[in-house]
């Protein structure tokens, strides 16, 4: 069972433009937000995260935007670039438990092409 | 600072060949380790965690299992591959009891085609 939805699977942006990707979550108890990025034979890499206290954080071209009533959440890549393309991966969790450990419920992906 | 290291890159491996895939972490210690399947259209999948040494938890039933020797050493295994056992494996540390949220660091990966 999927947990996390995120939507669309591929985008295609030209450059200069926005990419926007949307994730929805079921489980009312994750309290952490992250997005990660992923380029061709790579791992992913952290790019930004976002606690439900705030409803929109940013970071150079990249905004999270979060809105706990609906239980979504999008990424906003401002000024889309070449370089930008590369797969993003919407994620969440929840507070650790007894045990130190702390699951992350992953998205299907997003691939993304910024196009010249 | 920290680094994970992971290999091999590829791998290709006749059906019911055993499997070996290494995964090491520097500059920290105590770490909590993941093994996750990547496949096209299904995102990552966790397939196993280790909170401590010889501590490991399993995901999903499969194929695979997992071993942590030491501290920052995390080892996937298999006694015969199948051949859905083919993809893209990603071992990822976290610091333990992070109060910021699990932050994952991924290694580079290991693309594993069964043949």
């Amino acid at each position: 069972q999927q947990q996390v939805k995120q939507s669309p699977q591929s985008l295609i942006v030209q450059k200069g433009g926005i990419s926007i990707i949307n994730c929805a979550y079921e489980n009312t108890a994750f309290d952490y937000f992250p997005w990660y990025q992923q380029f061709p034979g790579k791992g992913p890499a952290l790019l930004i995260a976002i606690r439900p206290d705030v409803s929109e954080k940013k970071e150079g071209r990249f905004t999270i935007s979060f809105n706990k009533s609906a239980k979504q959440f999008s990424l906003h890549i401002m000024d889309s670039q070449p370089g930008d393309s590369a797969t993003y991966f919407c994620a969440a969790s929840s507070d650790f438990n007894s045990g130190g450990y702390q699951k992350v419920t992953f998205g299907i992906g997003t691939k993304l092409q910024v196009i010249p | 600072s920290q680094t994970i290291h992971q290999w091999p890159a590829t791998l290709v491996q006749p059906v019911g060949s055993p499997l070996s895939l290494e995964c090491t972490v520097e500059g920290t210690s105590n770490p909590n380790l993941y093994w996750y399947r990547q496949a096209a259209g299904r995102g990552l999948q966790l397939l196993f965690y280790s909170v401590g040494i010889g501590q490991i938890s399993s995901e999903v039933p499969q194929n695979l299992s997992a071993s942590r020797p030491q501290d920052r050493q995390f080892i996937l295994s298999s006694k015969k591959l199948l051949l859905s056992d083919s993809g893209f494996y990603l071992c990822a540390w976290s610091q333990r009891g992070d109060p910021k949220g699990e932050k994952l660091f991924f290694g580079s990966g290991t693309q594993l085609s069964v043949l």
